[in-house]
This record gives structure tokens, sequence and C-alpha cells, in this order.
């Protein structure tokens, strides 16, 4: 299976902050990998996939880049809807894997 | 517009069963692959398993803490996805997703519907 590790695990932002996420998959997934945000008690809505390409009605601040193992999830400047969990996830192969997360919150 | 919405789930004791069903609208079902990704109280997300496209045979795959007790199925007619938990166990206790498969040779993830809690328990 290929795990993906995500880092940080959690930060602490202020709103108005550049924020960067890194999803590393424990062998090359090509460009295969997607990026998730989940709020408390709802569903994942999709951000981004082909690691880079943003998901209709996603605004342009979300970002993604990366390709193989090493992968970043970039929020240019994070406003207060922006605070959540954020998962990637590889669809290079099965099984179907996720990140463990990290949760961005409010400093 | 795409919309998923999930049903079935409940209090359901260790060694019973339960079925799912994520009834569907707005794209045309038989398109697309379809996943169910489930999430245990307080934790990550965790892929259960895919049923292709029509275009593909509507075959499954399945992660292996499922192989075998949980099967996904899909109803044309009703354009509805459904998953069968057998032998269910507490460690299967989690908010259940029904997912859609984009377009494209190797889907990703899109649309998520709002998830349905499966609790395990006696």
């Amino acid at each position: 299976d290929i795990q993906l590790t995500q880092s940080p695990s959690s930060l602490s932002a202020s709103v108005g902050d550049r924020v960067t996420i890194t999803c590393r998959a424990s062998q090359g997934i090509d460009n295969y990998l997607a990026w998730f945000q989940q709020k408390p008690g709802k569903a994942p809505k999709s951000l981004i996939y082909s690691a880079s390409s943003l998901q209709s009605g996603v605004p342009s601040k979300f970002s993604g880049s990366g390709s193989g193992t090493d992968f970043t999830l970039t929020i240019s400047s994070l406003g207060p809807e922006d605070f959540a969990t954020y998962f990637c996830q590889q669809y290079k192969s099965y099984p179907l894997t996720f990140g463990g997360g990290t949760k961005v919150e409010i400093k | 517009e795409v919309q998923l919405v999930e049903s079935g789930g409940g209090l359901v004791q260790p060694g019973g069963s339960l079925r799912l069903s994520c009834a569907v609208s707005g794209f045309t079902f038989s398109d697309h692959y379809m996943d169910w990704v489930r999430q245990a109280p307080g934790k990550g997300l965790e892929w259960v398993g895919r049923i292709r496209n029509k275009a593909n045979s509507y075959t499954t795959e399945y992660a292996a803490s499922v192989k075998g007790r949980f099967t996904v199925s899909r109803d044309a007619s009703k354009n509805s996805l459904d998953l069968q938990m057998n032998s269910l166990r507490s460690d299967d206790t989690a908010v259940y997703y029904c997912v859609r498969g984009s377009s494209g040779l190797v889907p990703a993830l899109d649309y998520w519907g709002q998830g349905t809690l499966v609790t395990v328990s006696s």
C-alpha cells in the first residue's frame, strides 16, 4: 500500500497568513494526488485533483504542486472560513489511501 | 446539481449486517465510478471500496479490511449505490460517505454525500 505522510499534523495561523501543507508518498504516484478540506461535522470537500488542478468553484487562493512523491497545498491568504482539516489522497493504485490530515487552527 | 444522499445507517450488533444506500442525481450515473469512504469517530479517512462505471463493466475493488465482508453494488434503474455490510465488527463503526469519481481514465474523488453513521455495538 502507498503511505501518505502529511506535515505538519496541525498548525496555528492568523487570518491573512500564507499556509503550506506537505504530503509525501511512500512511492511515486505521478500526479495522481488530490486534496480535500473538512470542517467539523461536515463531509470532505474536494479542492484539488491531479496535484495542481482546482476543482470547479474552489477559490484561487488554493493551489497545489508536486509530482512523484512530494506534494504541497498552499493557501495564499488564510480566510476565517479556511480553518479546517486538510487531507491528501492518492489514486495511483489500490487501495486508495489518505494522509493523516493537517488541522489548521486559529492563532 | 450533483447530489449524493446516503441512508441506512444505524446501530447494529457485532456480527450483524446492514445495507447502506446512496441516491444520486444531477449526473449520468452509469458514466462514473463510485466509491465508499468511511471515517471512524475522531479519526482520518479510510477508503472502503469502489465500483467502476458501465464502460468498465461495473467491476469492483475493496480495501483489505472489508474484503469478503462488504459488497458494493449499483442499480442503474434507481440511480442508487449500495454497500452491503456483513459480519460487522466494532472497528467498522464510522460515518460512511458515498463519493463520486470524476470523469477521465483515472478518476479522482470529486463529490461527497453528507454521510451516514454506522455504530457497531452490543
